[in-house]
């Protein structure tokens, strides 16, 4: 088992319409969650992160976290063509290790 | 300074050339961390330090590959006797203590010719 996986996507979805993304993660005692934005050519952004078990809102963001089941999700409301970029999920693994899944592509057309 | 920051940005070396990539980190973060990005796909983990010490470097591809951190702050990526195969985005994260944020920098574009 890799440890973590996200969908590489495209991911497309109209305008103004709510684009998820998902990623589930391999080390149950991981504590912290983090979701990066990439536009092409340009470094990873940190857009979101997430602590504790539930939901996390920063305006058109929500971050989701589930221990449990070891998925964290990210939503985007309202979609725009500018929301256009490679989403990666982050983690601490084995503590203090910070890994990067592959990416989901997401398109948002008008 | 104000953020992370990588040089060189961009560099062109000859095969069997060693290279050095720098790293300055944000002022006081602890960790920093070093990555490979391929076109299409996430960060790869090479190696990380807390302080000045190496914490993990099961990520370096082989022996060519080493790192060091020696004062706890600026870092420097060394790949002797390059290959074209090392071609790729070298990226560079710094984060404070405690598992939080981390922040990259620019990035140095590394092309073996």
């Amino acid at each position: 088992q890799k440890e973590v996986e996200q969908n590489s996507g495209p991911l497309s979805v109209p305008e103004g319409a709510i684009a998820s993304l998902n990623c589930t993660y391999s080390d149950r005692g991981s504590q912290s969650f983090f979701w990066y934005r990439q536009y092409s050519g340009k470094s990873p952004e940190l857009i979101m992160s997430i602590y504790s078990n539930g939901d996390k809102e920063d305006g058109r963001f929500t971050a989701q976290l589930n221990k449990a089941s070891q998925y964290v999700s990210l939503l985007i409301r309202d979609s725009q063509p500018s929301d256009s970029a490679t989403y990666l999920c982050a983690f601490y693994y084995n503590t203090d290790k910070l890994i990067f899944g592959t990416g989901t592509r997401l398109q948002v057309f008008p | 300074g104000a953020g992370v920051s990588q040089s060189p940005r961009y560099k062109v070396t000859k095969r069997g050339q060693d290279v050095a990539l720098r790293c300055d980190p944000i002022s006081g973060h602890v960790s920093l961390y070093w990555y490979r990005q391929a076109l299409g796909q996430g960060p790869e983990f090479l190696t990380y330090f807390n302080y000045e010490a190496q914490q993990d470097k099961s990520g370096l591809p082989n022996d060519r590959f080493s790192a060091e951190r020696p004062e706890g702050s600026i870092s420097t990526l060394t790949i002797q006797r390059t290959e074209q195969r090392d071609s790729a985005m070298y990226r560079c994260a710094s984060s404070p203590p405690g598992n939080t944020e981390a922040f990259f920098g620019q990035g140095t574009r590394l092309t073996v010719v």
